[in-house]
């Protein structure tokens, strides 16, 4: 079965400070791992996704098969990061797991000025 | 502008009157997806559509209906509404078997 954990539901850090949301997944074939955040006031939307190894807004996350994580990391983070953050994974294997696009919980990150 | 369209966008309601959240997005994308959102559960697929009269059950369809007779318009349907459907509900929409996704702003259904 598809499952996405975020085991944090609130992290606060100080401004400045590194930033590490933690994502891991259950899947028995092979995933496409996606970031998608919700800034106050603002409509969710995609950060970014494993597949382009980009860096977005300073934040990277690598996929890790090996312990099944996708976590999101930011160096130093600024107060404008403060939002609602979801993991999302997409299967790859079968018409119904690339259908489905399953959610993590959520975890909001709040920046300490 | 590119976007998806909920209405309405926060509704109450009593149980078993029949609701329609409507949705509409003009990027003429074929997958159209519907998620609730509670608190501590994240996002939880109700209902998806691959392209026109094409939709099938996500993970929490009971309850629920959906169609697909236009490309840009995918409704939810409540024919009775009972309390533990009061949620946040957001519909979205995306190219096919990409795991991008375009969220409209969320309604907000309260059912009595």
């Amino acid at each position: 079965a598809q499952r996405v954990t975020q085991p944090e539901k609130l992290l606060s850090v100080f401004k400045g400070a590194p930033v590490e949301l933690k994502c891991n997944y259950s899947y028995s074939g092979s995933p496409e791992l996606f970031w998608y955040v919700q800034y106050s006031r603002q409509r969710l939307q995609l950060l970014l996704r494993h597949i382009s190894r980009e860096s977005i807004k300073g934040f990277t996350a690598d996929l890790n098969k090996g312990e099944t994580s996708f976590h999101l990391k930011k160096p130093f983070a600024q107060e404008e990061d403060s939002a609602m953050y979801y993991c999302a994974l997409r299967g790859l294997s079968g018409y119904s797991s690339a259908s489905k696009i399953i959610f993590g919980s959520g975890t909001r990150l709040s920046i300490r000025p | 502008e590119a976007q998806v369209t909920q209405n309405p966008r926060y509704l109450i309601t009593v149980t078993g009157k029949k609701l329609t959240v409507t949705c509409s997005q003009n990027m003429n994308h074929e997958y159209m997806s519907w998620y609730r959102q509670d608190p501590g559960l994240g996002l939880r697929q109700i209902y998806y559509s691959m392209n026109v009269e094409v939709t099938d059950k996500g993970d929490v369809p009971e309850g629920y209906k959906v169609s697909r007779k236009e490309k840009r318009n995918f409704p939810l349907i409540l024919e009775s509404p009972s309390p533990n459907q009061t949620s946040l509900y957001f519909c979205a929409s995306g190219r096919k078997n990409t795991g991008e996704l375009f969220f409209g702003e969320g309604s907000r259904l309260t059912v009595l």
